[in-house]
């Protein structure tokens, strides 16, 4: 499978505990981005990276958020002292450098926070 | 601030109709307006749009952008349970895409 990846696909977790998400884009795409979602809204737009670089962050990762891609492969987030309002669906993308470029979803994980 | 508006929200046919889902946008450094599918899990793509007035069509789906009026509409003709899903809109700007809220499309048999 040549497509985005993501693990876990599912996390229930109780308030308070850190969790960790790990993301494996398209091998040759070199931008990486994290969404959340959450029910009847679209994806939100986290935080990016371009190749080890993290670009933007939006207004909406907290300081409990993290977001590494140490080698400019794999991505993790990591949501510290969890909240239920950080249940979600946090999504990952990744594309080419290209001016409109369209981005390639991974299957999301799913974080259910007690 | 930037914004996608959907609409309508929700909607629900029977197989056989024809459908058109709208996109309206307010954004600072327009790329290109992009369409996606989703039903249980990641977004699918469907269209890129960068032109005005060049439609994209695909099977029995189509969409056009107006980039004076600053809209899209996703065309779906003779609709088949199987498209059942939330269709999104989303905006690139610069770096990232900026999405609606996404019209949910329950297709009847």
């Amino acid at each position: 499978d040549t497509g985005v990846s993501q693990d876990p696909r599912h996390k229930i977790t109780k308030r308070g505990q850190n969790v960790t998400f790990r993301c494996d884009p398209i091998s040759e795409h070199n931008r990486l981005y994290w969404y959340r979602q959450t029910l009847g809204q679209g994806p939100e737009f986290l935080t990016y990276f371009q190749n080890e670089a993290q670009l933007e962050k939006s207004r909406l990762l907290s300081d409990r958020f993290s977001a590494e891609r140490p080698k400019g492969s794999f991505s993790t987030l990591e949501i510290q002292r969890t909240e239920q309002g950080d249940s979600a669906m946090y999504l990952c993308a990744s594309s080419l450098v290209r001016e409109a470029g369209e981005l390639f979803f991974g299957e999301g994980s799913r974080l259910t926070v007690l | 601030e930037d914004k996608v508006v959907q609409s309508p929200l929700s909607l629900v046919v029977h197989e056989g109709d024809t459908v058109t889902l709208n996109c309206s946008y307010e954004v600072t450094n327009f790329r290109s307006l992009l369409w996606y599918k989703q039903e249980k899990k990641a977004p699918t793509f469907l269209f890129m749009l960068t032109s005005s007035g060049i439609e994209k069509k695909s099977g029995r789906l189509s969409s056009i952008l107006d980039k004076k009026e600053l809209f899209s509409i996703l065309n779906i003709t003779a609709t088949q349970t199987g498209d059942s899903a939330i269709y999104l809109c989303a905006v690139k700007m610069a770096e990232k895409l900026v999405f609606g809220k996404g019209t949910k499309l329950t297709v009847n048999p």
